[in-house]
């Protein structure tokens, strides 16, 4: 049971080029998310989707795109790459619950660094 | 504006004794907590909830308390283990714009010491 699997793992770009992050889950989930964490904050939701072909912006979209064709899997794109895109970047996904105690299931990260 | 904040960026607790992780949040909208546990290079993985309605709730050697008129709430992990050394998230939730958002602590780092 694979869960939630972010790849790549890590990643060097340069700036002003283009990427895509790659989420898929395993586990017929509605919700799907991607967060950033950088250095002392916590983590910062960037793009979220409800269901298949939904997209909607979260707290910092500035930068980045998503797409939600297909139910398990939930693309971050990054159209020209920023030295302040220097993070680690989380998906998750969760069930649609009634009340906001469903638990978000994470993948392991990419960590990605904007030269 | 951190609506969700941990004030202690790191604690450092013996094995076998009580670890006390605290989180406050300002927005009395929130309508679960919920925690998390994360190991270095792994994601974030769900430890356990409370729902704004409750003010305790527990599973196995966690317990969760949550003080609405202070709007605080706390971890309590008894007894404390090694393995539980992680850093440790608070997560608060919020229905808006037709669905739940989470907002996150920037995180606690518990030392278990052996």
């Amino acid at each position: 049971n694979a869960g939630v699997t972010q790849t790549p793992k890590f990643r060097v770009l340069k700036t002003g080029q283009s990427m895509t992050l790659l989420c898929a889950q395993d586990m017929n989930h509605e919700y799907m998310y991607w967060y950033r964490q950088d250095p002392g904050m916590g983590l910062r939701l960037i793009h979220y989707s409800v269901g298949e072909g939904t997209t909607a912006k979260g707290e910092v979209p500035d930068g980045y795109n998503v797409s939600r064709l297909k139910k398990q899997n939930f693309l971050l794109g990054l159209e020209s790459a920023a030295p302040s895109q220097t993070s680690v970047y989380f998906c998750a996904s969760s069930y649609v619950g009634t009340g906001g105690g469903q638990p978000q299931h994470f993948g392991d990260g990419t960590r990605l660094s904007i030269l | 504006d951190q609506q969700v904040k941990q004030n202690s960026p790191s604690l450092s607790v013996q094995e076998g004794r009580i670890s006390i992780l605290n989180c406050d949040y300002t927005n009395s909208m929130f309508d679960y907590f919920l925690w998390y546990k994360k190991y270095p290079a792994e994601g974030p993985t769900f430890l356990i909830s409370i729902s704004s309605i409750k003010d305790k709730n527990e599973d196995g050697r966690f317990t969760v308390f949550l003080n609405k008129s202070a709007k605080h709430l706390s971890l309590h992990i008894v007894p404390s283990q090694p393995g539980d050394s992680a850093v440790y998230f608070c997560a608060a939730s919020l229905f808006t714009s037709g669905t739940y958002k989470y907002i996150f602590g920037t995180g606690t780092r518990l030392k278990v010491l052996a």
